[in-house]
């Protein structure tokens, strides 16, 4: 059973479109992570948000903390297709990790 | 930035032979670090969390005498998949824990294929 529900789970879409992905849990985090990973390698950190209602930009990619810190989504502006990979949210609890099911994003140009 | 490696980055295995994996913090010292499985297309699910100096803690429903791990220095930690079944075939991932207690860097993953 996974603690950290992922949706979609897929998703393809034409480069300058818009995305959103959601990650969402019952259970209340003390930070959740956003991470991408490319095939055959490990995860890479994309971001941290600690408080609930947070909003942190990186470039072309938006990220909120539910105000419960139990979900959060990310947003990405005119994706491209650098953009494709799987897309990972971890939550910590406890001083432990527990990810996502993902939500692999694939670019098309 | 903190780099951790992992040792090999792939392995081939016999059935019934065990192997063991390393993961390395190189530019910084971790009293914790965790150890994650990846079935393909999946995501990634916490085994263990390794503790410098104490045994691991294992995650509900993982074997601790099938998956072995050693946490003897500040800067490495091994796990050993003992008497390896082609099911134990897998790609495992180490993260080491930094300074703040939300903080962990991943290591490159290792593919072990159990034939």
């Amino acid at each position: 059973t996974q603690l950290l529900e992922q949706s979609p789970q897929f998703l393809s879409i034409q480069e300058g479109e818009n995305l959103t992905v959601y990650c969402n849990s019952s259970s209340v985090f003390s930070s959740l992570q956003w991470y991408r990973q490319e095939p055959g390698e490990g995860p890479v950190l994309l971001v941290t948000v600690v408080t609930g209602g947070e909003v942190k930009k990186l470039k072309r990619l938006t990220f909120q903390f539910g105000d419960a810190r139990k979900d959060s989504s990310l947003h990405i502006t005119a994706a491209q297709p650098g953009d494709t990979g799987l897309y990972l949210c971890a939550g910590e609890r406890f001083n432990k990790f527990y990810f996502g099911s993902g939500t692999k994003l694939n670019v098309k140009p | 930035g903190a780099v951790v490696s992992q040792h090999p980055s792939r392995v081939i295995c016999k059935s019934g032979t065990s192997v063991k994996i390393e993961c390395r913090s190189l530019d910084f010292q971790a009293t914790t670090m965790f150890w994650y499985r990846q079935f393909p297309k999946k995501s990634l699910m916490l085994m263990a969390t390794s503790n410098e100096g104490s045994k691991a803690t294992y995650e509900q429903g993982v074997e601790k005498d099938k998956f072995l791990i050693n946490h003897a220095s500040l800067t490495l930690s091994t796990l050993t998949v003992t008497s390896a079944h082609p099911e134990d075939s897998s790609f495992y991932i180490c993260s080491a824990g930094g300074r703040s207690y939300n903080e962990q860097f991943f290591g490159p993953g290792t593919r072990l294929t159990v034939l």
